[in-house]
């Protein structure tokens, strides 16, 4: 059983630039969800993908958007990047969007200079 | 929404020591999980504990959720237990909410 991957692992981009982050959900998941973490805080939750469709968002800008694929990975994409995007972006999944147990990737250090 | 309160925020500890980290939540919660994060940021799974008390090794917790908190009992701590702790809830939106989290430090 393969658990979540993310990659990159570290990313450097320069303010206004777009970016994408890829998510591999655990083997039998269907429900993927993006957090956002600034260094000393909790992680903030961005959205959330059930079977291909966003299932749920949280406080964030439209440029914040995202995509899930038949095999239920996910892309987080950011555009015009801001200084405050620098964040170590996790992703989540689960069996389903219900109360079930959410696994962490190792997460993408995002820098924007 | 629904409001996540960890505490200590910081915890230095001797090797060989107990502790107990407290989660407080504001409302009904579904779902509530604890997660040790790593040095390199993963979040590491150790209970997913809606009500009730579990035990792994020397890590313990316990759910009261008619009184809306959760404990997580660390025992004969080590080293290697230091880092971040943090407590997430969910209600029927599916969403985790965390707390702040607790930093510990485990000195030899």
């Amino acid at each position: 059983e393969t658990g979540v991957t993310q990659s990159p692992t570290h990313l450097i981009k320069t303010r206004g630039q777009q970016v994408t982050l890829r998510c591999s959900s655990q083997s039998g998941h269907n429900t993927v969800s993006w957090y956002q973490q600034a260094l000393g805080q909790g992680p903030q939750f961005i959205f959330q993908y059930y079977r291909e469709e966003e299932n749920g968002r949280g406080n964030f800008p439209p440029r914040f958007s995202g995509l899930q694929f038949p095999n239920y990975s996910s892309e987080l994409n950011v555009n015009a990047l801001e200084l405050d995007d620098s964040a170590l972006y996790l992703c989540a999944s689960s069996f389903s969007t219900g109360n079930t147990e959410a696994f962490f990737g190792q997460g993408t250090r995002l820098t924007v200079v | 929404g629904i409001q996540v309160e960890q505490s200590p925020p910081d915890l230095i500890l001797q090797e060989g020591a107990n502790s107990t980290l407290r989660c407080n939540f504001s409302d009904s919660v579904n779902n509530l999980q604890w997660f040790h994060q790593n040095p390199w940021g993963q979040l590491i799974n150790l209970f997913y504990i809606p009500s009730g008390t579990k035990q792994n090794g020397r890590l313990s917790a316990t759910t009261v959720a008619t009184e809306r908190y959760s404990l997580l009992y660390i025992s004969s701590s080590q080293t290697t237990d230091s880092g971040v702790y943090f407590c997430a809830v969910t209600s029927n939106t599916g969403k985790l909410i965390f707390g702040q989290g607790t930093t510990l430090q485990v000195k030899p």
